[in-house]
């Protein structure tokens, strides 16, 4: 079956670092990717998306690139804040999906100290 | 615009009471989704319902039963809570046909079972 895998954290950072957190799925298929977001006692928002192969999604600063050939779509920022700790879930949505269901990783905890 | 609305926000129920969480959208989605989400295991699907009318199993249905009530409201009932079933739970909604839709997420309810 289909599968995220993300790295486990907490990630710590200090302000203005660069942060990656890695990604990789197993889907049949071409699958869409997400990055959703979660903040402290809230549910979860889209961050971004990509739909194919080398599409890049961006937002907020954050940027991630489908890779199909090494099945990975890391999150990136070039310089984070206070402001972007929380808990980051990778995703995918896979062909044939008629639910539009959605399999999730199981989250990397970014904590960014000033 | 309210979004993805859920009640309540907290609860405690003692090992084998009953309750219903309420899930309401008001985005004319066609498709909605209950999620439970444990710490390290990031979210997993219990029930979807595709399109008014329709509901479907997820990934760890076991102990819990859903009604589509109407195209709004999507409930979820545990007849017989278990100490296994403390967890946070999630609502989510999205448009339906298309994979690349994202899912909109309620703010949770965080049930403890003792």
């Amino acid at each position: 079956g289909d599968s995220v895998t993300q790295m486990e954290g907490p990630v710590t950072l200090s302000e203005e670092a660069f942060l990656t957190i890695n990604c990789t799925y197993t889907a049949t298929g071409y699958p869409s990717l997400f990055w959703y977001v979660q903040y402290p006692g809230e549910g979860l928002q889209l961050l971004l998306k990509a739909t194919k192969a080398d599409d890049k999604g961006s937002n907020k600063g954050f940027e991630a690139t489908y890779r199909k050939e090494t099945t990975s779509f890391h999150l990136e920022k070039g310089s984070v804040q206070v402001s972007d700790s929380a808990v980051y879930f990778c995703a995918l949505s896979a062909r044939n999906n008629a639910g539009n269901m959605l399999t999730f990783g199981g989250g990397t905890r970014l904590m960014v100290k000033p | 615009n309210a979004g993805v609305t859920q009640t309540p926000k907290f609860q405690v129920l003692k090992t084998g009471q009953s309750m219903t969480l309420q899930c309401a959208q008001d985005m004319n989605h066609n498709s909605m989704y209950w999620y439970r989400q444990d710490p390290g295991m990031g979210l997993r699907l219990i029930y979807y319902s595709a399109s008014e009318g329709t509901t479907d199993k997820g990934e760890v249905p076991n102990g819990y039963n859903v009604s589509r009530l109407n195209k709004r409201e999507f409930s979820l009932r545990l007849e017989s809570a278990a100490p296994s079933q403390t967890s946070v739970y999630f609502c989510a909604s999205s448009a339906s046909g298309q994979r690349t839709y994202e899912q909109y997420f309620g703010p949770g309810t965080r049930l403890t079972v003792t």
